[in-house]
């Protein structure tokens, strides 16, 4: 059974940064974009960023300068580090993926995990 | 970047019901636009892709159209395990991925 599963602590401190990492299990690795998206208390969705398989990252520019994504895919793994957080950071983080190649995606987010939520206060 | 905008924010219908929510895009899109559901405490769940395209398992009263900046997802025949909230996304190869802001489907 394919499965997205999102792991970090649950309470950071402002101005530190979060990390997170997104586990992936029976899914295979290739020919996909793994994704974060977040979702702040009642509000809606906001994607973070992706990677590609070969290594490849894009970033919501609204982001951009906090934001860094890897892959260690040889441990079926992908990791989120946002940088400076503050209170506005606080959401449930989802991990995410969608099929593609390394020029475009063509389906859209087919595989999420559960999220996991984190909260920035001191 | 693109923005999307969805209408209405909030709908409400009864079941049995008929409902388009309409989202826009900023700049074309063609049609590299999904749809979402999501109810509360849960990850969002694919519906829609390519604009039309619907993903394997969905029931077939969820259909999607549209292309270019313009693009509507129609439930025909509401059924209560419907009301949620729905978004849709472009992913156009350009461009960032974005969002549009939600419309809460609710009981009337």
């Amino acid at each position: 059974q394919e499965q997205l599963q999102e792991a970090g602590p649950g309470l950071v401190k402002p101005s530190e940064t979060l990390s997170l990492t997104c586990t992936i299990s029976g899914a295979p690795i290739s020919s996909y974009y793994w994704n974060w998206v977040r979702q702040a208390p009642g509000k809606g969705l906001e994607w973070i960023g992706n990677i590609f398989y070969n290594g490849r990252t894009k970033y919501n520019p609204s982001l951009k300068s906090r934001v860094a994504i890897s892959g260690d895919f040889s441990k079926n793994q992908f990791s989120l580090r946002l940088s400076s957080v503050t209170a506005a950071d606080t959401a449930v983080y989802y991990c995410a993926r969608n099929y593609g190649d390394s020029g475009s995606s063509y389906f859209g987010m087919d595989l999420w995990g559960q999220g996991t939520a984190v909260t920035v206060s001191s | 970047d693109i923005q999307m905008t969805q209408s209405p924010s909030t709908l409400s219908a009864s079941i049995g019901d008929r409902i388009t929510i309409t989202c826009r895009a900023s700049q074309s899109i063609v049609n590299w636009l999904a749809w979402y559901q999501q109810k509360p405490g849960k990850p969002p769940k694919l519906l829609i892709f390519k604009a039309s395209y619907l993903e394997s398992g969905v029931p077939s009263r969820f259909s999607g159209s549209g292309s270019g900046t313009e693009f509507t997802l129609t439930i025909s025949g509401l059924q209560p395990e419907d009301f949620a909230t729905y978004y849709c996304q472009q992913y156009i190869s350009y461009s960032p991925y974005t969002f549009g802001q939600g419309t809460k489907l609710e009981i009337k």
